[in-house]
């Protein structure tokens, strides 16, 4: 069954904690992405990967720090500058071709106290 | 990518067409419309997209405006399951395929 994980659906850490979240895709995609969103608001743009071994930054990348060694894996680590963790974290993927939907795994919650 | 305003919230009867509208003033020529939706604490869903044409697709019908300034989204069978943030997004068709998502509306379809 093709699409994207991420694990855990939820996830709690102490604060000062650096935490990694995961996202793996099987759809052979190019693009990879992820977003926080925070209660009631809509999708922030965190990092985004176009190719393997290159990442670029979006809106809210303080705080954060990504990895693309493999085409179909992306993790996303939270680390310790990061201000206000606390959120819900979505993985997305797309092709990069002339008509890129991007297909969004179940998202990991985080809480970090 | 340009910026879209929707409203906040609407309302809608089982059975009913929901029209969910979407303004996007400053939409470039290159730029095409995108509708995602959110059900709650899932990973946002594609629904359809298009440049200047009306679409249609499984799931629903996108109509843009001849000026391209707004569009609107059409469930014509609205169920209680479509209940969801529906988002409206304009972008560039390139292989960055990054998005703004704004707040979206949240669309309520009641019995």
């Amino acid at each position: 069954d093709g699409g994207i994980t991420q694990s855990p659906k939820y996830l709690f850490r102490k604060e000062g904690q650096n935490v990694t979240l995961s996202c793996e895709q099987n759809l052979n995609h190019d693009a990879m992405y992820w977003y926080r969103q925070d209660p009631g608001q809509g999708l922030r743009l965190i990092y985004y990967s176009q190719i393997v071994n290159d990442f670029q930054k979006g809106d809210i990348a303080e705080g954060y720090s990504v990895s693309r060694e493999k085409k179909e894996s992306f993790p996303l680590t939270v680390t310790s500058a990061q201000k206000n963790p606390t959120a819900f974290y979505l993985c997305a993927s797309s092709t990069g071709s002339l008509h890129p939907r991007q297909y969004f795994g179940p998202g990991t919650r985080l809480t970090v106290t | 990518d340009a910026k879209t305003t929707q409203p906040t919230s609407m309302d809608c009867a089982e059975g009913r067409a929901a029209n969910l509208p979407c303004n996007h003033s400053t939409i470039s020529g290159n730029e095409y419309v995108y509708w995602y939706r959110q059900i709650h604490s899932q990973g946002p869903q594609y629904i359809i997209h298009g440049l200047k044409n009306n679409e249609t697709n499984e799931m629903a019908s996108l109509i843009i405006t001849e000026d391209r300034k707004s569009s609107t989204l059409i469930l014509p069978h609205a169920t209680l399951r479509d209940t969801a943030v529906y988002y409206c997004i304009v972008r560039v068709n390139t292989n960055a395929g990054k998005s703004t998502f704004g707040d979206g509306t949240t669309l309520t379809v009641k019995p």
